[in-house]
């Protein structure tokens, strides 16, 4: 079945840092992808998408395109925020449901 | 605003003991989904519904699972004779039906179940 990998955290940064979290997936099709974030305390929420190659998703200074030619979907920032602190999910669509990565933990210092 | 809503937040049972959790998806959303999430790991579908059909379940998922959307609005999801793997957060999600195919899902907080 259609899978997803994501890089292994925890991923500690200064504030202002650059951020990328690489996302690669296996998919016999042509799914939607998406970055879900969980803050501490909170429920899943979606952070940005992409339906179809070469879209960039964008949100809150967060985006990502969709490299069908290497099956992947990479999460940046150029500016990272101690707010931004969270676990960050990638995931693809598969037949009416989302198949996620395990997630990579992300620590913001001041 | 009313999101997705779920309960209890928290059980804590006896192995061997039946526990249910309830999910109130947004209301105009035709589907709802549970998953499952251990700590470390990603959410892990268990089943989904559109309205009150059910139209998948997991080939992981255990018979002592069972998921219900009678009316097609809020739904429960039933664990018996409970075992210490089962420990998990259990996550409820919906969503409308995308003209696209899958789209958002929106999820709630989660009950979290600890079986000692």
């Amino acid at each position: 079945g259609d899978s997803v990998t994501q890089m292994e955290g925890p991923v500690t940064l200064s504030e202002e840092a650059f951020l990328t979290i690489n996302c690669t997936y296996t998919a016999t099709g042509y799914p939607s992808l998406f970055w879900y974030v969980q803050y501490p305390g909170e429920g899943l929420q979606l952070l940005l998408k992409a339906t179809k190659a070469d879209d960039k998703g964008s949100n809150k200074g967060f985006e990502a395109t969709y490299r069908k030619e290497t099956t992947s979907f990479h999460l940046e920032k150029g500016s990272v925020q101690v707010s931004d602190s969270a676990v960050y999910f990638c995931a693809l669509s598969e037949s009416g449901k989302l198949v996620f990565g395990a997630g990579t933990i992300l620590r913001v210092k001041s | 605003d009313t999101g997705v809503s779920q309960d209890p937040r928290h059980k804590i049972t006896k192995r061997g003991q039946n526990v249910t959790f309830r999910c109130d998806p947004i209301s105009e959303h035709n589907r709802l989904y549970w998953y499952r999430q251990t700590l470390g790991q990603g959410p892990e579908f268990l089943t989904y519904f559109q309205n009150e059909a059910q139209l998948e379940k997991s080939r992981l998922l255990s018979d002592r699972f069972s998921a219900e959307r009678p009316k097609g609005s809020f739904s429960t999801l039933e664990i018996q004779r409970t075992e210490q793997g089962d420990s998990a957060m259990y996550l409820c999600a919906s969503s409308p039906i995308s003209p696209q195919g899958t789209g958002e899902l929106f999820f709630g907080e989660g009950s979290r179940l600890t079986v000692l």
